[in-house]
């Protein structure tokens, strides 16, 4: 059981497309993340926002866009995407930054293929 | 820059014995680090955590040590069971903004019948 719900959790998508990934949260917390996943690879750390407010892009390229309009609810949006996108895509969500020694907790995930 | 390296990528153990993965670092000192479990197709869970200054975390059949010297932590498994078989993770904090974290590539355990 996760306090953490993805949707979709499995997306197939053209390259010219755009959608959306989503992220809520049902647990209280002021941090919200997203991760990707790709295989053999550490989950590797895309944006961070604390209370609504975006304090890290982790050199992610702009065809990747977050949004993050409440602590509950996080938006992945995604368009124009290239073939090497296709990963897992997790969002987490954790007490606050700054809020030392707290884990995250983890959403299932959405499964993202690239045609 | 920081790096985490988990000792291999799969470990196969038999049921009941003990199963233990490694998480070294370099690079710097974190003030705390982080376990979680991944089952296929999920997100990770988190397992436990152990700051700097403990050296032992234990938690019913997982036991955590940290040695700040070797900048290494073990994570065991006592008397492992197949529902142990998983994906384990550690995790250290992102530099100096707490809550952020690295994570390892992880260990595929299997833990056989």
């Amino acid at each position: 059981e996760t306090g953490v719900t993805q949707t979709p959790r499995h997306l197939v998508m053209g390259m010219t497309n755009k959608k959306s990934l989503k992220c809520e949260q049902h647990l209280g917390h002021n941090a919200m993340y997203w991760y990707k996943q790709s295989a053999k690879k550490p989950l590797e750390l895309m944006f961070v926002y604390n209370f609504k407010e975006q304090t890290e892009n982790n050199s992610v390229p702009s065809r990747f866009s977050p949004e993050c309009p409440n602590s509950s609810h996080l938006f992945l949006h995604l368009h124009t995407l290239q073939p090497e996108d296709s990963a897992l895509y997790l969002c987490a969500s954790s007490q606050g930054e700054g809020r030392e020694h707290q884990p995250q907790h983890f959403g299932d995930g959405t499964r993202l293929s690239i045609l | 820059s920081q790096k985490i390296e988990q000792n291999s990528e799969a470990l196969n153990i038999q049921e009941g014995k003990t199963a233990t993965l490694t998480c070294n670092y370099t690079n710097y000192s974190p003030a705390y680090l982080q376990w979680y479990r991944q089952d296929p197709g999920r997100g990770p869970v988190f397992l436990l955590l152990i700051r700097e200054n403990e050296k032992e975390k234990r938690k019913e059949r997982l036991k955590v040590t940290f040695d700040t010297t070797l900048k290494q932590s073990l994570f065991h498994i006592t008397a492992s069971q197949p529902a142990d078989s998983a994906t384990y993770l550690c995790a250290l904090p992102r530099g100096s903004t707490l809550g952020r974290l690295y994570f390892g590539r992880g260990t595929q355990l299997t833990v056989w019948p």
